[in-house]
């Protein structure tokens, strides 16, 4: 199985500041035929269902604020969501689809204000 | 817009199955790309299995083989997924995730089913 290993855990952030989450898998999410990697962030809101942010990496969901940024290639990946916002407090997970069987999750990172 | 509700809360002794149902609607594609995520109470999310487009075939994790079967009633746009043999681990909410791109990610997601295992 592919694991993904986030970090931080948690992180308290002030409003309008940055916040960075880091996704390590253990092998490459990089398919070199589409050249594409295949990383997904989602968030999820205390109470509620997760919903998807990010695919590919860094291709933001239809309707997703442009403060959250995909990036990263291979087994490095980054979510920055940029001037915080209190909506954003949530708990963020990444995903990788690279490998099907299984898909997995990373273990979470919950976002707090400072 | 996909939408998806699913049935309600569930309370199963050890050793018991449980059965959830996922309804659909706003979905146009003719592929069923129904997937089930579960998340322990103040866990994370895991990945119970779905249906691969790719392959043709229902995937399920490993942990869960023999234990889970997941079917569709396309008349009707509605997945469900039966767990068996329940545990008191198995106790959290259990998601359905609609992979409407047929990607592998899960744009749409149901309001989530609580399933206890209790003796």
């Amino acid at each position: 199985d592919i694991v993904m290993t986030q970090s931080p855990d948690s992180l308290a952030v002030s409003l309008g500041e940055r916040a960075t989450i880091t996704c390590k898998s253990s092998q490459s999410l990089l398919y070199s035929a589409t050249n594409k990697n295949y990383l997904a962030w989602y968030q999820q809101k205390a109470g509620q269902s997760p919903s998807l942010l990010i695919y590919w990496a860094s291709i933001r969901e239809s309707g997703v604020p442009d403060r959250f940024i995909g990036s990263g290639s291979a087994t490095d990946f980054t979510l920055t969501i940029t001037n915080l916002q209190a909506e954003d407090v949530a708990v963020y997970y990444c995903q990788q689809y690279f490998d099907s069987r299984p898909v997995t999750f990373g273990g979470g990172t919950k976002v707090e204000l400072k | 817009q996909v939408q998806l509700v699913q049935s309600g809360a569930e309370v199963r002794k050890p050793g018991a199955s449980v059965k959830v149902s996922c309804k659909a609607s706003g979905y146009t594609v003719s592929e069923f790309t129904m997937h089930w995520v579960r998340q322990a109470p103040g866990k994370g999310l895991e990945w119970i299995g779905g249906f691969d487009v790719e392959e043709d075939e229902r995937i399920y994790a490993q942990k869960f083989w023999g234990r889970v079967s997941m079917t569709e009633d396309t008349s009707t746009y509605t997945a469900y997924m039966e767990l068996r043999n329940l545990r008191s681990e198995d106790t959290a909410i259990y998601y359905c995730a609609m992979d409407v791109n047929v990607s592998l990610t899960f744009p749409s997601w149901g309001q989530g089913t609580l399933v206890t295992v209790s003796s």
